[in-house]
């Protein structure tokens, strides 16, 4: 079975420049969520999807942060434009509707703004 | 406010068992997970933990105390692929992580 499949794994960029990465979540999966993670700290969640409605993006930066999950299953996060501060990892996760399932996560996108 | 505290770094000698705590203080609780995090890898799930107690699966056991607001991950016959980050993570109606615990493992 296929996992959480994230791309790009790595993306370099400069300053002020809009930047995307692409999440396919586990086949069956209803719950996606993006998260960042920074160096030597716990992931924090950016934005959670039941299916297609965002229900948790309080911790979404919306002036310059942007998701998408058309139609449910695949999902964009924009970054537009990016900051030097948003260097970091972002990783994707699925689950099974519910607090109680266990999510699964992607390799994540290893982002630097120069 | 939401507070998950684990050690920053430990370090443990191939064969032997580390503890790794994390307590937590956060309004709602649904579980405890614990995932394991190698360099540049995504977090992988080692545990959960709804009950007061300890869940032991293989190697990795994995104890919860609701009251005490306390959770530990136990690891037993560490072998050097055993070092990596540890996170908690607190289930609310979201995933609360704690900062993750470093081990090192030495031969």
């Amino acid at each position: 079975e296929a996992g959480v499949v994230q791309s790009p794994r790595y993306k370099i960029i400069e300053k002020k420049q809009p930047v995307a990465f692409w999440c396919n979540p586990i086949s069956g999966h209803n719950t996606l969520y993006w998260y960042l993670q920074n160096l030597g700290q716990g992931p924090e969640l950016l934005i959670r999807y039941e299916n297609e409605e965002a229900v948790d993006d309080s911790q979404l930066p919306k002036d310059r942060f942007s998701a998408e999950r058309l139609k449910g299953v695949d999902s964009t996060l924009k970054i537009q434009p990016a900051e030097l501060g948003d260097s970091a990892v972002y990783l994707c996760a699925s689950s099974f509707s519910g607090v109680y399932n266990e999510q699964f996560f992607g390799p994540g996108t290893r982002l630097t703004v120069l | 406010g939401q507070n998950i505290d684990q050690p920053t770094e430990m370090t443990a000698t191939e064969g032997a068992i580390v503890q790794i705590n994390c307590t937590y203080q956060t309004s709602g609780f649904n579980g405890l997970f614990w995932y394991q995090q190698h360099a540049g890898e995504a977090p992988t799930f080692l545990s959960y933990n709804v009950l007061d107690g300890l869940e032991e699966k293989g190697r990795f056991s994995s104890f919860l105390s609701r009251s005490k607001g306390y959770s530990y991950l136990l690891l037993k016959e560490l072998q050097m692929k055993d070092s990596a980050s540890y996170l908690c993570a607190v289930n609310t109606d979201k995933l609360i992580f704690g900062t993750g615990t470093r081990l090192q493992v030495f031969p």
